[in-house]
């Protein structure tokens, strides 16, 4: 079975506060996604990493910046986090290949930023 | 640039009705994917097929069957006498490759409520 494990359910941050979600596979997935999801916007894609240390920004990278040290593991990094942050994120992974592979998720973070 | 709709915001139906949740997608790509996912209450997105655009036969699993008729760029899914169990938000998914990874395009979802 595939897992994908976020660091925390429920996170609480001040505002200007630095931020860090952390995210880990087990299925030795190449790829990894971080989304955020918001009421009537559906998910949309913030960075994507393909490969360790290796990284692409998505459709809304502004304010965020990703980290991907071990294949296992991609770090959301919120350099200063805004009230517009406040969000549920959610991470990620696939297989790699020229086929388009389903992503597996993990459970959530909701990010309160006050 | 790859668009997918989910005209349906919400639905409610009452346990053992018939319900669809309609998806169109846009895409200049021939080559490209297609992906129903379900969030139950719990938050996890769980996938549920995936459609590549070669393969237009409609698919049957369980109470579930998806119907992909690329002459309307539509890929539905309809669920056959639903179940409280199934109460949860559905999202169609688009994805074509693009470099270096296949991202997805995700419609907006439907909240589907099933009553007793």
């Amino acid at each position: 079975d595939v897992k994908v494990t976020q660091s925390s359910r429920y996170l609480v941050k001040r505002t200007g506060e630095k931020v860090f979600l952390e995210c880990v596979q087990d299925m030795d997935h190449e790829n990894m996604f971080w989304y955020r999801q918001d009421p009537g916007l559906g998910l949309r894609l913030i960075y994507f990493s393909y490969d360790v240390k290796m990284k692409e920004k998505g459709d809304i990278p502004e304010g965020y910046s990703v980290s991907r040290e071990k294949k296992e593991r991609f770090s959301l990094i919120l350099e200063s986090a805004s009230t517009n942050q406040t969000s549920m994120y959610l991470c990620a992974s696939s297989f790699k290949g020229l086929s388009s592979y389903e992503q597996y998720f993990g459970p959530g973070t909701r990010l309160t930023v006050t | 640039a790859q668009k997918v709709t989910q005209a349906q915001t919400e639905i409610s139906v009452v346990e053992k009705e018939d319900v669809t949740l309609d998806c169109v997608y846009e895409t200049r790509d021939t080559t490209y994917y297609l992906f129903w996912y379900k969030q139950p209450p719990s938050g996890e997105l769980v996938f549920l097929i995936r459609r590549n655009s070669f393969d237009e036969q409609n698919e049957i699993s369980g109470r579930y069957s998806w119907n992909f008729q690329k002459s309307t760029s539509s890929f539905n899914f309809t669920i056959t006498a639903s179940q409280v169990v199934d109460s949860a938000v559905y999202f169609c998914a688009l994805s074509t490759r693009t470099g270096t990874a296949s991202k997805l395009t995700f419609g907006t979802g439907t909240r589907l409520q099933v009553t007793l």
